[in-house]
């Protein structure tokens, strides 16, 4: 089993300022990395797959960068509807999720 | 518009079993790949069972193998999972999520998920 690990697990960031989320494979998953926004009480949101390509109506301000174990996702100017948690889920091989990283406002 | 809606969670003793369902419209359900992924309480994502856009091939979580039996009919575009012997463990919220598959190959990444139903496991 290919396990994701991310970091920070709580990021604090200020609204307009620049977030960087990173998640880490145990094993490489190519370039087969998706991530997932997720506001309290509400499902998972299709933000990035194939490690850097937007899903349909995600900002431009969300991008994905990375390959192989190291990915990050980077939020460039943080607006209030963005504090949720974010995971990282890898489909090379079968799948499996990160713990998931929660942004916070400072 | 696309929905996923679940239903059939609920509070069952250890041991016991349910069904969940997860109706799908707006967009062309025996296309996609169906999965439920679970979340317990103040926890992450976990992948617990996924199902070919035909219902011919099925995959289990190690965790839930044996015990849960994920289905679908593509004419009532539903997707089920019967649980059974479930444990204190299970008790999570089940997503339904589903990934696009065309003829020869599907994504793996979620592009659609439901709002979630609460198994809640307890004597």
């Amino acid at each position: 089993e290919i396990v994701m690990t991310q970091s920070p697990a709580t990021l604090s960031v200020s609204p307009g300022e620049r977030a960087t989320l990173s998640c880490r494979a145990s094993q490489s998953v190519s370039s087969n990395l998706a991530w997932y926004q997720q506001k309290p009480g509400q499902a998972p949101r299709l933000l990035i797959y194939g490690a850097s390509t937007r899903a349909t109506g995600i900002p431009a301000r969300f991008s994905g960068s990375g390959s192989g174990t190291e990915f990050t996702l980077t939020i460039s100017s943080l607006q209030s509807e963005d504090f949720a948690v974010y995971y990282c889920q890898q489909y090379n091989n079968w799948y499996s999720f990160g713990q998931g990283t929660k942004l916070e406002i400072k | 518009e696309v929905q996923l809606v679940e239903s059939g969670g609920g509070l069952v003793q250890p041991g016991g079993s349910l069904r969940l369902s997860c109706a799908a419209s707006g967009f062309t359900f025996s296309s996609y790949a169906m999965h439920w992924v679970r979340q317990a309480p103040g926890k992450g994502l976990e992948y617990v069972s996924a199902i070919s856009s035909d219902g011919g091939s099925t995959y289990y979580a190690n965790s839930v193998k044996g015990r849960f039996t994920i289905s679908r009919d593509n004419s009532k575009n539903t997707l089920y999972l019967q649980m059974g012997s479930l444990r204190a463990e299970d008790m999570a919220v089940y997503y339904c999520a589903a990934r696009y598959c065309t003829s020869t190959s599907c994504t793996g990444y979620f592009d659609y998920w439901g709002q979630g139903t609460l198994v809640t496991v307890s004597s």
